[in-house]
This record gives C-alpha cells, sequence and structure tokens, in this order.
C-alpha cells in the first residue's frame, strides 16, 4: 500500500517562505493517473485545496493561491514538493499531501504537518 | 467558484442510529462529488466517490445519494468508530470542501 509522508519546518516566520517535501513510499511517483497534491486545514477545521503535480511535470493551482504557489516533482527521489511564499498568520494549517486519482478525488493522504506563521 | 455547504454543522446520535448529512453545491456537478471522514488527530479519509461509490474497505452501512446540488450522505446504524467529522468535496470545477459535518455520541 502506498503511502506519503510530509516533511519540513513546523515554524515559519511571517514574509518568509514555506517549503514542505512529499514522500512517497511503496509505490512509484510515476503510476499513471495519479496526480500528487497539497491540502491544508485551518484550525477552525475547514479544508482548502491548494494544487497538484502530474510526474510529467504538468501542474494546476488553486487560483486564490496561483501567484504564490509552485509544486515541483523530483521523480529520482520519488518525492514531490510545495513552496508557499509571502507567508501570513492566515497560513497557519495543518499542510497534507495526498494523492488525486485521475484528478477527481482524494484517495490516500500524508499523516499531515502542522505550519504555524509566526515571529 | 464552487461553494458546498454542509447541514447541520453538528449532529448528537446514539450508537445504532441512522443518520443523514447533507450537501449543497452552489451550482450542478453532477455526480462529482466525494465523502471523507476524519477522525480526531487524524487525515481524512475516503468513503465515497462519484456520489454513490463505496471506497474498498468502506462498511456497507455507508451510503451515498444525489445529484446536481443536493447530496446525502447516509449511515444506516452507527457504529462506535463511525463519531467523527464528515466533509464533502466537489470535483467538477477545481475542488472545494464543505464544512464539515461532526457526529457526537449523544
Amino acid at each position: 500500500q502506498v503511502q506519503l509522508q510530509e516533511s519540513g519546518p513546523g515554524l515559519v516566520k511571517p514574509s518568509q517562505t514555506l517549503s514542505l517535501t512529499c514522500s512517497v513510499s511503496f509505490g512509484s511517483i510515476n503510476t499513471g493517473g495519479y496526480y500528487w497534491s497539497w491540502i491544508r486545514q485551518f484550525p477552525g477545521k475547514g479544508l482548502e485545496w491548494i494544487g497538484y503535480i502530474h510526474h510529467s511535470g504538468s501542474a494546476d493551482y488553486n487560483p486564490s493561491l496561483r501567484s504564490r504557489v509552485t509544486i515541483s516533482v523530483d521523480t529520482s527521489k520519488n518525492q514531490f514538493s510545495l513552496t508557499l511564499t509571502s507567508l501570513t498568520a492566515a497560513d497557519t494549517a495543518i499542510y497534507y499531501c495526498a494523492n488525486c486519482r485521475e484528478t477527481n478525488w482524494f484517495d490516500l493522504w500524508g499523516q499531515g504537518t502542522l505550519v504555524t506563521v509566526s515571529s | 467558484d464552487i461553494q458546498m455547504t454542509q447541514s447541520p454543522s453538528s449532529l448528537s446520535a446514539s450508537v445504532g442510529d441512522r443518520v443523514t448529512i447533507s450537501c449543497r453545491a452552489s451550482r450542478s456537478i453532477s455526480s462529482w462529488l466525494a465523502w471523507y471522514q476524519q477522525r480526531p488527530g487524524t487525515a481524512p479519509q475516503l468513503l465515497i466517490y462519484k456520489a454513490s461509490t463505496l471506497n474498498s474497505g468502506v462498511p456497507s452501512r455507508f451510503r451515498g445519494s444525489g445529484f446536481g446540488t443536493e447530496f446525502t450522505l447516509t449511515i444506516s446504524s452507527l457504529q462506535p468508530d463511525d463519531f467523527a467529522t464528515y466533509y464533502c468535496q466537489q470535483y467538477q470545477s477545481s475542488y472545494t470542501f464543505g464544512q464539515g459535518t461532526k457526529l457526537e455520541l449523544k
């Protein structure tokens, strides 16, 4: 069974850039039909899709975050990454990596990593 | 953007009860709807996709229905493991989630 694991800093200062990595285990990131995604969950529990990337490098982003987000993939390491710039306290959330099946539903999630934006 | 609105926001029930959670889309999403269950401290887990198709391993007491803008998740006989928060999610246009329905033990 494919597993996903997020890694990255738990605390970031306002205006700085967040970088998170998701490692894919017991499966290949090159699997057809899989779109590797980032989703965040705010303290009030709301969920927001951030974006996804295909192993080919094709990516799509939430329009509300497009100007600040980049998702990249490293097939040699079986990983994909999130970069989010110009952070504010409103970006404080649990960040999940997830697999989006055929650009539809999210059928596999990592355990999530809490990111707090604070000075 | 397609907005997803769930009702109720919270619900108290007992083991063995039948419960229904509603999800409304701001415009038609055909059958492009998924349901997730989230237990405290864990990631959401996919229950249902295409409005009514059970994900592998999901018990048959879970049932999804609906089309267009109105959808429901029904749990026919609540088990202790079912007390959790449930989210709907549309994938007709980009991806948006409902605000969640917390199912609590009465």
